[in-house]
């Protein structure tokens, strides 16, 4: 166990649609990163967050959007929900500070399916 | 061209033998990380060893290690005594930079197979 959650594990949903997908850090952990792994693509870098502050975007389409709250807990918005947008949505986090390692942790992954 | 290349296609290893899954990078940053991460067919990612740029020596996590060659640049993963549990894909990632809140930039992965 990673202490990285994510939730739903599961999630199917018909185009057209939006859905949220929901990460709560390790403990401690001030940066949150997304990732998308398709069969295609393989793991993509989405956004990353520090302290509540977006500090990076990778290939995310405009219909996706991302923040991070107070608490640290981070929500991935996926709307306007195409069939190649299923995929393994990964969020996964790290002190972020500099000094070492810096290692992100993954949380198990939410599974979206689109109909 | 490909920040990170693991070529072998799927790889077969017989328990109790060592098996060295292989991963190159293309970086022009002097400082950068690059980290080992197994994703079992349960689909969770499971982080196993990390190599800093400027490490002297080659780093080591129970039946892990990693055999970096900074000049070849590469950083093969080399599994010891392979467990049934060891059957998985496994992927080389990149962190460019010299700190921290950086991206991962993966591989495409390889598939490793224990046989009994």
């Amino acid at each position: 166990d990673s202490g990285v959650t994510q939730t739903p594990k599961h999630l199917i949903t018909a185009t057209g649609q939006r859905v949220t997908l929901r990460c709560s850090p390790r403990s401690g952990d001030l940066s949150v990163y997304w990732y998308q792994q398709s069969l295609d693509q393989g793991l993509q870098f989405l956004i990353h967050y520090y302290n509540g502050e977006e500090r990076a975007k990778g290939n995310i389409l405009e219909r996706f959007s991302a923040q991070q709250f107070p608490d640290l807990h981070s929500e991935l918005n996926l709307s306007s929900l195409e069939l190649g947008d299923s995929a393994l949505y990964f969020c996964a986090s790290s002190v972020g500070l500099a000094g070492g390692s810096d290692t992100q942790y993954f949380g198990p992954g939410t599974r979206l399916t689109v109909l | 061209a490909q920040k990170i290349t693991q070529t072998q296609p799927g790889m077969f290893v017989q328990e109790k033998e060592a098996v060295t899954l292989d991963c190159t990078y293309d970086t022009s940053d002097p400082s950068y990380g690059l980290f080992w991460y197994k994703q079992p067919s349960s689909g969770e990612m499971i982080f196993l060893i990390y190599q800093g740029s400027y490490d002297q020596q080659n780093a080591t996590e129970g039946r892990y290690s990693l055999n970096f060659q900074k000049a070849r640049k590469s950083a093969n993963l080399v599994i010891s005594a392979s467990q049934l549990g060891d059957s998985a894909m496994y992927f080389c990632a990149m962190r460019e930079g010299p700190g921290a809140n950086s991206k991962l930039t993966f591989g495409k992965g390889i598939t490793l197979s224990v046989r009994p």
